[in-house]
């Protein structure tokens, strides 16, 4: 079973802060996916990354930057947290077969005071 | 680019009653076809896909779903649900550039009553 996992559940920082989010997968899959989830807008990609130390913007990457440094391991910056970043976040990681399907982990509900 | 349209944001059902969830998409080349349900304080989990051949694909849970390309379709339904069914469900494409990115939909809510 393909395991992707999310170093928190629930996250409270302040207005400000520096928040690392952490994403480990299990299966030796070369791509990993950060998604934001809010409420009638569906998932939204902030950044991906093909290999190590490989990253690429996805649709909203302002005020978010990544890090892979390990093929499992992903990690999602917020370099100076806002409240307009408090929303639920997931990761998630595809082999590219089949056909691109992506496992996700149980995401990570922050919020931002 | 790809883009994703749920056509239904909340749909209420009575138990043992039959559900379809629409979904159309955009694409200039074809694409992969996926659903995507999320219940509640979990992540996604994949229902079913549709990548090529049959355009009805059955996944799990007695879902199923039918690829229609000249209406750029692919709609979800169950026959009879259950209160488990309860939970989000979502749209994805993806298009066969090689790129590996899933556009998704807003996401539609089933709730299921007895």
């Amino acid at each position: 079973d393909v395991k992707v996992t999310q170093s928190s559940r629930y996250l409270v920082k302040r207005t400000g802060e520096k928040v690392f989010l952490e994403c480990v997968q299990d299966m030796d899959h070369e791509n990993m996916f950060w998604y934001r989830q809010d409420p009638g807008l569906g998932l939204r990609l902030i950044y991906f990354s093909y290999d190590v130390k490989m990253k690429e913007k996805g649709d909203i990457p302002e005020g978010y930057s990544v890090s892979r440094e390990k093929k499992e391991r992903f990690s999602l910056i917020l370099e100076s947290a806002s409240t307009n970043q408090t929303s639920m976040y997931l990761c998630a990681s595809s082999s590219g077969q089949p056909a691109y399907e992506q496992y996700f982990g149980p995401g990570t509900r922050l919020t931002v005071t | 680019a790809q883009s994703v349209t749920q056509l239904d944001s909340q749909v209420p059902v009575f138990e043992e009653a039959p559900v379809e969830l629409r979904c159309n998409y955009s694409s200039s080349v074809s694409v992969y076809l996926f659903w995507y349900v999320q219940y509640p304080n979990q992540g996604l989990q994949l229902l079913l896909k549709y990548l090529s051949g049959s355009t009805l694909v059955k996944g799990i849970n007695g879902f199923e779903a039918e690829f229609n390309k000249s209406q750029t379709s692919f709609h979800l339904r169950k026959p009879s649900v259950h209160i488990s069914d309860t939970a989000e469900y979502f749209c994805a494409v993806s298009d066969l550039r090689g790129d590996y990115k899933l556009s998704f939909g807003a996401g539609t809510t089933v709730t299921v009553r007895a």
